[in-house]
C-alpha cells in the first residue's frame, strides 16, 4: 500500500501570505491520480485539485498543484481568510486501492 | 443540483451493525462510482472502498475486507455501507462521495471525488 505523507502537520501563516503544502507518496504515483482536498470544520471535504495540477470547478486560480513521481506539492499564492482549513492529499493506486495523507492543517497566525 | 444525501446519525453498542445509506439525486446514480470515506473525532480521512452502482461490483480495502458491505438500489438511486462487529473505535463519521471521470487527455484519466454526502456520525459505546 502506497503510503502518502504530508508536511508540515500544521502550517501557520497570515492572509496574502503564500502556502506551500507537501506530500510525498512512499512510491511512485501516477499524477492522472493524485488529487488535493479541502475540509472546513464541520463540513465534508471538497474536491480542490485532480490529476495533480488540475482545478476543479469553481476552484479560484491562487489554489495550484504540481508534482510527479514520489512529490506532489498543493500551493496557495496569496491566502484568503476562507482558505484556513485542513488539506488532504489523496492518491489512487496500482492495486485498485485509495489512500489519503494525514493532513495538513493551515491556519491563521 | 447534483447532491448526496445521507441518513442520519446513529448510536450502536458494541459488537451491533450499522448501515447507513447515501442518496443521489441530480445524475445518472449508475453512471459512477460511490466511494466510503470515514473520519474518526479529530483524526484524518481514511478510505474503505467504492461501490459500482451499475454493476454492483465492489472493491472493500483490506482493513475492511470480511465486516463491511457495500450494496446499492438503483431503483430508488442509493447506495448503502453496513458495518458489523462494531467496536468503539468504529466511532467516526462516515461520508459517501462520488467518483467522477472529470476530463481524459493524452496521459490518462482523471478522476476526483467531486461531490460528497453531508455525513453520518456514528458513535458506538455501551
Amino acid at each position: 500500500e502506497i503510503v502518502l505523507t504530508q508536511s508540515p502537520g500544521t502550517l501557520s501563516l497570515s492572509p496574502g501570505e503564500r502556502a506551500t503544502l507537501s506530500c510525498r507518496a512512499s512510491q511512485s504515483v501516477s499524477g492522472t491520480y493524485l488529487a488535493w482536498y479541502q475540509q472546513k470544520p464541520g463540513q465534508a471535504p471538497s474536491l480542490l485539485i485532480y490529476g495533480a495540477s488540475s482545478r476543479a470547478t469553481g476552484i479560484p486560480d491562487r489554489f495550484s498543484g504540481s508534482g510527479s513521481g514520489t512529490d506532489f506539492t498543493l500551493t496557495i499564492s496569496r491566502l484568503e481568510p476562507e482558505d484556513f482549513a485542513v488539506y488532504y492529499c489523496q492518491q489512487y493506486g496500482s492495486s485498485p486501492s485509495y489512500t489519503f495523507g494525514q493532513g495538513t492543517k493551515l491556519e491563521i497566525k | 443540483q447534483v447532491q448526496l444525501v445521507q441518513s442520519g446519525a446513529e448510536v450502536k453498542k458494541p459488537g451491533a451493525s450499522v448501515k447507513v445509506s447515501c442518496k443521489a439525486s441530480g445524475y445518472t446514480f449508475t453512471g459512477d462510482y460511490i466511494h466510503w470515506v470515514r473520519q474518526a473525532p479529530g483524526q484524518g480521512l481514511e478510505w474503505m472502498g467504492w461501490i459500482n452502482p451499475s454493476s454492483g461490483g465492489t472493491n472493500y480495502a483490506q482493513k475492511f475486507q470480511g465486516w463491511v458491505t457495500m450494496t446499492r438500489d438503483t431503483s430508488i438511486s442509493t447506495a448503502y455501507m453496513e458495518l458489523s462487529r462494531l467496536r468503539s473505535d468504529d466511532t467516526a463519521v462516515y461520508y459517501c462521495a462520488r467518483e467522477r471521470l472529470m476530463v481524459v487527455t493524452a496521459n490518462g484519466d482523471y478522476y476526483g471525488m467531486d461531490v460528497w454526502g453531508q455525513g453520518t456520525m456514528v458513535t458506538v459505546s455501551s
